[in-house]
């Protein structure tokens, strides 16, 4: 199976920068993928890393390392909007393609 | 890019009745999707793999005699939940393949059974 931890609520402010951890256990690693889930609705795709190394997307980047079974999203320059839940989930080659098991999500506030 | 759409968004039934949640691959073609479901505070739990043309592949604990799914073309997969009880009261939500590992999220059917 799949086991995938990271912290259940974080608290930053406006205009801050903040790191959401995620850490992982599986075999066959094919992918990890963090989402933004504002309340009330579907998951929306913010990236997907497969090889070590950050992945940078505007205000948001996206770290992985295989080897520790370690990801963050950092967020920069954050915004009000950015309120949100944050699920970092991780595919992996020995369940169908493209099926994801999803960690229990980051809640995530930004204060004025 | 790519669009899943999901029908309906809200759906109130009462305790007994079936319920047909729709998801259908607007520009393009999805020969696999998948089903979630989602209780208030947690993360999404994966219910099935919905297959184009064959029958759908469950998750270990989901009833598949109660949570139907039909997959009947590239681009439309239906769950149908049966004799629903309050405790099928949840958040459903499907998703597609789009192209290589990343899928797209339909926006959700919140069921509520009375």
């Amino acid at each position: 199976g799949q086991n995938i931890d990271q912290p259940t609520e974080m608290t930053a402010t406006e205009g801050a920068i903040v790191q959401i951890n995620c850490t992982y256990q599986t075999s066959g690693f094919n992918g990890l993928f963090w989402y933004q889930q504002h309340a009330g609705e579907a998951p929306t795709f913010l990236s997907y890393n497969v090889l070590d190394g950050l992945e940078e997307k505007g205000r948001f980047s996206s770290f992985l390392s295989r080897s520790k079974g370690y990801s963050y999203l950092l967020l920069k320059e954050l915004q009000m909007k950015d309120s949100a839940s944050y699920l970092c989930a991780v595919s992996s080659y020995n369940t169908n393609a493209g099926k994801s098991t999803f960690g229990d999500g980051t809640t995530l506030t930004v204060k004025p | 890019g790519a669009v899943v759409s999901q029908h309906p968004s809200r759906v109130i039934c009462k305790s007994g009745t079936s319920v047909k949640i729709e998801c259908r691959s607007l520009d393009f073609q999805a020969t696999t999707m998948f089903w979630y479901r989602q209780f208030p505070k947690q993360s999404l739990m994966l219910m099935a793999t919905s297959n184009e043309g064959s029958k759908a592949t469950y998750e270990q604990g989901v009833e598949k005699d109660k949570f139907l799914i039909n997959h009947a073309s590239l681009t439309l997969s239906t769950l149908t939940v049966t004799s629903a009880h309050p405790e099928d009261s949840s958040f459903y939500i499907c998703s597609a393949i789009t192209g290589g590992p990343v899928s797209t999220f339909g926006s959700g059917t919140r069921l509520t059974v009375v």
